[in-house]
C-alpha cells in the first residue's frame, strides 16, 4: 500500500514570507497532483506533474517533481492571506486509468497572517 | 452552475440509524467516487464507479453501500451508522478524458 507523507502538517506564517511544502511517497508516483482546499469546500486541482524533474509554475506557486518521481514540493513566494487553506498531494494511480481513484497525503494546513 | 452537488451539507445521526448521502453531477462524467476526510488523514476512497451499473470498493468500504443507476447520480448509503463514521464526505467525478477530479462541497456527518 502506497503511503504519502506531507510535511509540515501545519504552517503558520506572515504575509509576504516564502514557504515550501513537501510530499514524499513510499513508491514511485504514477503522476502527482496538488490540490488546495478551503474550509467548507471540496479540494480544487492546482497542477498535475508527470515527468521526473518537471517544474511547473502557477503565478506565485512553483511545483517540482523529483527526478525519481517519489517526491514533490510546492513553493509559494510572497504568501498572501488568500493562500490560506489545506494543501493536499495525491497520486493519480494512473497505471491504466485511475477512474477517479486517488491516494492522498494527509495534507498541510497553511495559515497566512496579515 | 455545472458541477457536483451533494446533499445534505450537514447531518446528525444516532448510532444505528440509516441514511443516504446524495451526489449528482451534470457534466456527463463517467467516473464518480466517494471519499471521506478525517483530521490528519487526508481523503480516503470509499467506493467508486466507472459507469452506470458498475461500482467497486475503495480503501475503506466497510459500512457503506453505493449504487449507480444513472450516469448523473451516485448515492452513498450508511445502513447502520456508527460513531467511527463521523466524518466529512466528498463526492467527486471526472470524465474519460483529462484526469481532473471535480469535487462537491462535502457533507459533514456526525454520529452520536
Amino acid at each position: 500500500t502506497q503511503l504519502l507523507e506531507q510535511s509540515p502538517q501545519f504552517l503558520s506564517i506572515q504575509e509576504g514570507e516564502n514557504l515550501t511544502v513537501y510530499c514524499n511517497s513510499s513508491s514511485v508516483f504514477s503522476s502527482l497532483q496538488w490540490y488546495r482546499q478551503e474550509p467548507g469546500e471540496g479540494p480544487v486541482l492546482l497542477v498535475t506533474v508527470v515527468t521526473g524533474g518537471e517544474v511547473k509554475k502557477l503565478k506565485r506557486l512553483t511545483f517540482q517533481f523529483g527526478d525519481a518521481r517519489k517526491d514533490s514540493s510546492l513553493h509559494i513566494t510572497a504568501a498572501q492571506t488568500g493562500d490560506t487553506g489545506l494543501y493536499l498531494c495525491a497520486d493519480t494511480n494512473a497505471g491504466g486509468t485511475s477512474y477517479g481513484k486517488l491516494t492522498f497525503g494527509q495534507g498541510t494546513i497553511l495559515t497566512v497572517h496579515p | 452552475n455545472a458541477g457536483v452537488t451533494q446533499t445534505p451539507k450537514f447531518q446528525v445521526l444516532k448510532t444505528g440509524q440509516s441514511m443516504t448521502l446524495q451526489c449528482a453531477q451534470d457534466m456527463n462524467h463517467e467516473y464518480m467516487s466517494w471519499y471521506r476526510q478525517d483530521p490528519g488523514m487526508g481523503l480516503r476512497l470509499i467506493h467508486y464507479s466507472v459507469g452506470a451499473g458498475i461500482t467497486d470498493q475503495g480503501e475503506v468500504p466497510n459500512g457503506y453501500n453505493v449504487s449507480r443507476s444513472t450516469t448523473e447520480d451516485f448515492p452513498l448509503r450508511l445502513l447502520s451508522a456508527a460513531p467511527s463514521q463521523t466524518s466529512v464526505y466528498f463526492c467527486a467525478s471526472r470524465g474519460t478524458g483529462a484526469n481532473v477530479l471535480t469535487f462537491g462541497a462535502g457533507s459533514r456527518l456526525t454520529v452520536l
